[in-house]
């Protein structure tokens, strides 16, 4: 059974850091592309970043482009999403997702179960 | 970036009764050369992670109950729920997975009238 465990969420001030981790269990991790999706306080569903199966591609959106990095330890089967000078909208539930197959284009089929983030001071 | 657009907002449907959702991306999620479009829809309920219910426009995932179908080409999708049921009020997304950056619709809620 896939399994996605997200952690690291918490209160963080405007301008700190935070790092998601999201483990996975249950599939070949190394055989999958990853995405991190978010969702806002009374919003949708935005999709924050992507990283390909191998890890050499990354994607991001032009709201956390150079504040976010992706990234992903084969050998501990974790995605992680580092987030650095965070801001008040930054404040959302993180959601990690497994896309179904190797191609990052693709939509996400498993998803972890979130992790809150709230930016304020 | 690829706008997708929902409509309505929001809907009351009475049980059994049909719902239809409507997704309209400002260009073509269609790939010439395989004749996919990249376009997904999930639904989400509040509390849970989505769940991913079409794909590749018409393609319905595992275990996604048969009342639920989509439909649509190149800009314009649609997703229907032939028969409401009671477990079936959510918020509904569309996505498209054509291009980076992805994006999300802006959600439908739909509720029983």
């Amino acid at each position: 059974e896939v399994q996605l465990l997200e952690s690291g969420g918490g209160l963080v001030q405007p301008g700190g850091s935070l790092r998601l981790s999201c483990a996975a269990s249950g599939f070949t991790f190394n055989n999958y592309a990853m995405n991190w999706v978010r969702q806002a306080p009374g919003k949708g569903l935005e999709w924050v970043s992507c990283i390909s199966y191998s890890g050499d591609s990354t994607y991001y959106a032009d709201s956390v482009k150079g504040r976010f990095t992706i990234s992903r330890d084969i050998s501990k089967n974790t995605l992680y999403l580092q987030m650095n000078s965070l801001r008040a909208e930054d404040t959302a539930v993180y959601f990690c997702g497994k896309l179904s197959g190797t191609s990052s284009y693709l939509p996400v089929n498993h998803w972890g179960q979130g992790a809150l983030v709230t930016v304020s001071s | 970036d690829i706008v997708m657009t929902q409509s309505p907002d929001s809907l009351a449907v009475s049980l059994g009764e049909r719902a239809t959702i409507n997704c309209k991306s400002s260009q073509s999620v269609l790939y010439s050369s395989n004749n996919k479009n990249y376009l997904a829809w999930y639904q989400h309920k509040p509390g849970q992670p989505p769940k991913l219910l079409i794909y590749w426009a018409s393609t319905r995932e595992s275990g996604v109950p048969d009342r639920f179908s989509g439909s649509g080409s190149g800009t314009d999708f649609t997703l229907t729920i032939s028969s409401l049921q009671a477990e079936d009020v959510a918020v509904y997304y569309c996505q498209q997975y054509y291009s980076f950056p992805l994006t999300f619709g802006g959600g439908t809620m739909v509720e029983i009238k």
